[in-house]
């Protein structure tokens, strides 16, 4: 019964592919996230959704798309995958933005 | 642009001392601060001040928050090896949760 769930932990991908990795949270919370702790981990938000509907959408590449089917999934879709987007990716969710739960991150390793 | 900086970025102590972290912020429309303990996979939920001059404990740890100063203390007492972990603090406001850098706490036996 956990929280926030997301798949999968570990991506290991070879430049130029596409990937996706998918979160899921059964909080009834109405706000997901996705966040990019680098190798220092320094946490950076990349997008955030209300309720199904895009609210922040930071200075992130157009190789990142991501998509809320309903407003318990939140999937991210990587496009043509460079070797600078090597990161643990991290879902989370929240109660009108307030504490955020997160999922146990996706380590992804582009070679 | 909002902006979280913690100090120290990383502390190494012996069980039983006593840490205080560090953490200002600048953050418009303001709403909170958040402290989040991260061991080896995601982080975690400690506390959240929204209030100034109002301490908030749990167990060892206790925080509180200066909106005046724009600041915020994690003190951590009687430290313990399983309180080794990074120390994220974040600035609420309507929109989002901005981070700071953390502080990385090692705690030696």
């Amino acid at each position: 019964d956990t929280a926030v769930s997301q798949t999968p932990k570990y991506l290991v991908t070879q430049m130029g592919n596409d990937k996706s990795i998918k979160c899921e949270q059964n909080l009834g919370h109405d706000t997901m996230y996705w966040y990019k702790q680098d190798s220092k981990k320094f946490l950076k938000i990349m997008f955030s959704y209300n309720n199904k509907e895009l609210i922040i959408n930071e200075t992130v590449p157009n190789r990142f798309s991501p998509k809320s089917p309903d407003k318990a999934h939140l999937n991210l879709h990587i496009n043509s995958l460079e070797l600078g987007d090597s990161a643990v990716y991290f879902c989370a969710s929240s109660h009108r933005n307030e504490k955020l739960f997160f999922g146990s991150g996706t380590q992804l390793s582009v070679l | 642009e909002d902006k979280v900086v913690q100090s120290p970025l990383s502390l190494v102590v012996h069980e039983g001392d006593t840490v205080t972290l560090n953490c200002s912020y600048e953050v418009t429309n303001f709403r909170s601060l958040l402290w989040y303990k991260q061991e080896k996979k995601a982080p975690t939920f400690l506390f959240m001040l929204t209030s100034s001059g109002i301490e908030k404990k749990s167990g060892r740890l206790s925080s509180i928050l200066d909106k005046k100063e724009l600041f915020s203390i994690l003190n951590i007492t009687a430290t313990q090896t399983g309180d080794s972990a990074v120390y994220l603090c974040a600035g609420l406001n309507a929109g989002k949760s901005t981070f700071g850098d953390g502080t990385t706490l090692t705690v030696k036996p």
